[in-house]
């Protein structure tokens, strides 16, 4: 596609349930990174990929929390028992490679009611 | 641990002022520095990227400028419109990082009146 696409674009889900939101990269991009935003703040680093294997996973705040990405393109980020303070919008990002520019994508905003 | 500082957190100037956004980063021990644009409920745009070697970049009325040593990024937007109005973000990339893994400021949010 075009650019990176995120889908939904919105969830709600009740506390503790489970969700999964879709990232879709440019084509060809090799690398994929997930990020959160809460309100007011910056986006945070959650885990990137270099293909299929996850390069780095550091900004995972739990182990509710985990991305997979099994064929080196479509990533999919998946919590587990959601919390309200998982409310937030989630943002994903592709580049060519490790060392070039990441484009990101519009975003998914969940909200955990 | 890297600290990505951006102030003021808000800012409202009329339409044609020039607009000054700074950011400052604790260590300078840095890659690349980035300036993003976020529209409301909108995903991030690149504005800038200046690379280890460079000092500043240019697109247009936007300038930013880089200084490591003293850990400070400005961005500059020349006679500013309505249409500047966003939340601008600074983003700085450690050496050993993959470009992609990008530490934010919290963001100015910028409001340009007509």
């Amino acid at each position: 596609g075009a650019g990176v696409s995120q889908t939904p674009s919105n969830k709600v889900t009740e506390k503790g349930k489970y969700v999964e939101l879709r990232c879709d990269p440019i084509s060809g991009h090799t690398a994929l990174y997930w990020y959160r935003q809460s309100l007011g703040q910056g986006p945070e680093f959650l885990i990137y990929f270099q293909g299929t294997g996850a390069a780095d996973d550091s900004g995972l705040p739990n182990d509710r929390f985990f991305a997979v990405r099994p064929e080196g393109s479509v990533s999919t980020l998946k919590i587990q028992r959601t919390e309200r303070g998982d409310s937030a919008v989630y943002l994903c990002a592709s580049s060519l490679n490790e060392d070039s520019e990441a484009f990101f994508g519009q975003g998914t905003r969940l909200t955990v009611v | 641990k890297q600290e990505v500082t951006q102030i003021p957190a808000a800012l409202s100037v009329p339409e044609g002022e020039n607009l000054v956004l700074n950011c400052s980063f604790t260590d300078s021990a840095i890659y690349n520095l980035q300036w993003f644009r976020q529209d409301p409920g909108k995903g991030l745009t690149s504005l800038l990227l200046i690379q280890s070697s460079q000092r500043e970049q240019t697109s247009g009325r936007l300038n930013a400028s880089l200084d490591k040593s003293s850990g400070r990024s400005t961005l500059y937007i020349a006679a500013s419109q309505p249409g500047d109005s966003a939340t601008y973000l600074c983003a700085v990339i450690r050496p050993t990082d993959s470009w992609g893994k990008l530490q934010f400021g919290a963001g100015t949010q910028v409001v340009v009146t007509p």
